[in-house]
């Protein structure tokens, strides 16, 4: 069964507006989630990580919000670009080294 | 510095057939990890190799499907007989140990298998 529920399953957002992606997991023994974007023919590409000590982490225009008591965490895309355009992949693991990887979110940026 | 070097890109096979697909791990990685991507869905654990070593192998089907990590040369996926459910795109993705290496995965850009 799926380990880690991703929503929307995609998303149109206008050029400069805020996307944001959801996740859930159930096991609590996860202790690391990190976000990945793919882009079409592509491979996944790290975009940016969390741990649960911590509830938001913000690299450049990626913002991760962490819920440990809810357990969910979301990424928000500020400003979004065309460039941004890509599928994005939230996933979680323990302390080893599977990633159990959500469905994914296509995420489209009109100009 | 080459990354993780998949090949083929893209391969077709007949049901029935057999597909190999290959990994080269980034220089100085010695740990390779394989994932499959169906339509539409997250990508899944496969398998995890060390050279000359399968450690993990809980997320390959029980029937079709090996792998191998040689002394010398990449790693192989290997599906005998495929079916129309194996296509999905393949990814591999190297670390340079097993300590935490989800930290330090990277990924290839797969191979995309079609049965026909």
């Amino acid at each position: 069964q799926q380990q880690v529920k991703q929503s929307p399953q995609s998303l149109i957002v206008q050029k400069g507006g805020i996307s944001i992606i959801n996740c859930a997991y159930e096991n609590t023994a996860f202790d690391y989630f990190p976000w990945y974007q793919q882009f079409p023919g592509k491979g996944p590409a790290l975009l940016i990580a969390i741990r649960p000590d911590v509830s938001e982490k913000k690299e450049g225009r990626f913002t991760i919000s962490f819920n440990k008591s809810a357990k969910q965490f979301s990424l928000h895309i500020m400003d979004s670009q065309p460039g941004d355009s890509a599928t994005y992949f939230c996933a979680a693991s323990k302390a080893d080294y599977k990633l159990s990887f959500g469905a994914g979110t296509t995420v489209t940026v009109r100009a | 510095n080459a990354g993780v070097m998949q090949n083929p890109r893209h391969l077709v096979r007949r049901r029935g057939q057999e597909a190999r697909l290959r990994c080269s791990p980034m220089k100085g990685h010695s740990h390779v990890y394989w994932y499959r991507q169906l339509p539409e869905e997250g990508l899944k654990f496969m398998v995890y190799l060390q050279k000359e070593n399968i450690i993990d192998e809980s997320g390959m089907p029980k029937e079709r499907f090996s792998a191998e990590f040689p002394k010398e040369g990449p790693s192989i996926l290997r599906i005998q007989q495929v079916v129309r459910g194996d296509s999905a795109a393949y990814f591999c993705a190297s670390s340079p140990s097993s300590v935490r290496a989800n930290y330090g995965y990277t990924f290839g850009s797969g191979t995309r298998l079609t049965v026909v």
